[in-house]
């Protein structure tokens, strides 16, 4: 099975830091992907990459930036978290148009 | 530009009742759908998907989805609701050839089965 992991389930940062979300998947895909969810508006892109060192801003990318420096490993980073990034982060790995996702990372931006 | 509608929020059905969990899509040229499904505080799971072939795809747990080209509908469906399929449920499009890979969800739907 393919295995998509997150660095955290629940992290509280405060308004300013600089806030690391890792993603590591387990099944040598291409490409990756970073979605915010939000009650209502469904998931967002914010980021992807189709390969190392490479990507592509999605719909949403201000205020985020991404590191892809190994295959298995996305990096997600807040360089100065808002509260309006408290979200939901997805990460999702996936070939052939198809996406297995992370079980997610629940930020709080006090 | 490629985009899913998901009309209704939230689908309310008793337990041993058919439920059915409703999205139409836009795309340029034929569609790839795929239906995916989140219980609270998790990651979402893939249910199942239509590339090509019959419209009546068989997924996880029971579930199935009609592909209906004229109606540009992908409608999820499962014959006797259980407690424990009340989730969120999303649909989602790509198109299957040319254009961007990346697929473009809805905004899911509620689903809530009652005892």
């Amino acid at each position: 099975d393919v295995k998509v992991t997150q660095s955290s389930r629940y992290l509280v940062k405060r308004t300013g830091e600089k806030v690391f979300l890792e993603c590591v998947q387990d099944m040598d895909h291409e490409n990756m992907f970073w979605y915010r969810q939000d009650p209502g508006l469904g998931l967002r892109l914010i980021y992807f990459s189709y390969d190392v060192k490479m990507k592509e801003k999605g719909d949403i990318p201000e205020g985020y930036s991404v590191s892809r420096e190994k295959k298995e490993r996305f990096s997600l980073i807040l360089e100065s978290a808002s509260t309006n990034q408290t979200s939901m982060y997805l990460c999702a790995s996936g070939q052939f148009k198809e996406q297995y996702f992370g079980p997610g990372t629940r930020l709080t931006v006090t | 530009a490629q985009s899913v509608a998901q009309p209704e929020d939230q689908v309310n059905v008793a337990e041993g009742n058919p439920l059915t969990v409703k999205c139409t899509y836009s795309v340029s040229g034929n569609p790839y759908l795929f239906w995916y499904v989140q219980y609270p505080n998790r990651g979402l799971q893939f249910l199942l998907k239509y590339i090509t072939g019959d419209n009546l795809v068989k997924g996880s747990y029971g579930f199935e989805a009609e592909f209906n080209k004229s109606q540009t509908s992908f409608h999820l469906k499962k014959p006797s609701a259980l407690v424990s399929d009340s989730a969120l449920y999303f649909c989602a499009v790509s198109p299957a050839s040319g254009g961007s890979y990346i697929p473009t969800f809805g905004r899911g739907t509620s689903l809530i089965v009652h005892p």
